[in-house]
């Protein structure tokens, strides 16, 4: 059984590009969050999704924006890179259930020069 | 909005010995789910062990075990016969909704294990 995966697993972008990231959720799951890692801090919650629409949403500009197809797997994609937007992205994929566990895939690191 | 803090920066242990890790968070809410997860260098990250606010009774895995004091707003993971192996960041998580909605992590633990 597949965990999360997650495409590519580096990146590198100028600044002004856009960026879009892959995920695939674990087997049987329907919602995908993505999460933003700076280095040495923590994840921040961007976006969840859950029946191809954005359920909730974090602290994080519209140049963000996400998709989820039918099949649950999701994009990340993020426009005007900024050389702030450096980081690790994760996705996470869980049932859509109180006290679901989020599984995490094993993230793509972003690069903007 | 819900924060958590994770006052340790780094911690180190001696194999076999056993550790501590702090979390605390706030929120006004009496329902919601607290985590940890460890990261290790290759950077995936893995559930460690998982709280159900409403649940009284400390959560345990194996050598792994939490000290839940809803009271004081305090979650912190004992980690016993430390291993190598054992060797992340460890980040403290906080959820309302767990699976069905966004996790609110802490700036997470460094620890080291002395051979």
């Amino acid at each position: 059984d597949a965990g999360v995966t997650q495409s590519p697993t580096h990146l590198i972008k100028t600044r002004g590009q856009q960026v879009t990231l892959r995920c695939s959720p674990k087997s049987g799951h329907d919602t995908v969050s993505w999460y933003q890692q700076a280095l040495g801090q923590g994840p921040q919650f961007i976006f969840q999704y859950y029946e191809e629409e954005e359920r909730q949403r974090g602290n994080f500009p519209d140049r963000f924006s996400g998709h989820q197809f039918p099949n649950y797997s999701s994009e990340l994609n993020v426009n005007a890179l900024l050389l702030g937007d450096s980081a690790l992205y994760l996705c996470a994929s869980s049932l859509d259930r109180g006290g679901a566990t989020q599984y995490f895939g094993p993230g793509t690191r972003l690069l903007v020069l | 909005a819900q924060t958590v803090t994770q006052s340790q920066p780094e911690m180190s242990v001696q194999e076999a010995e056993t550790v501590t890790l702090s979390c605390t968070y706030d929120t006004s809410e009496s329902d919601y789910y607290l985590f940890w997860y460890k990261q290790p260098p290759s950077r995936q990250m893995i559930l460690v062990i998982r709280q159900e606010a409403y649940k009284q009774q400390n959560a345990t895995e194996n050598r792994f075990s939490v000290n839940f004091q809803k009271a004081a707003k305090s979650f912190s993971l004992k980690i016993s016969d430390s291993q190598l192996g054992d060797a992340a960041m460890y980040f403290c998580a906080f959820s309302f909704g767990g699976g069905a909605d966004g996790l609110t992590f802490g700036k997470g633990t460094h620890l080291i294990i002395q051979p």
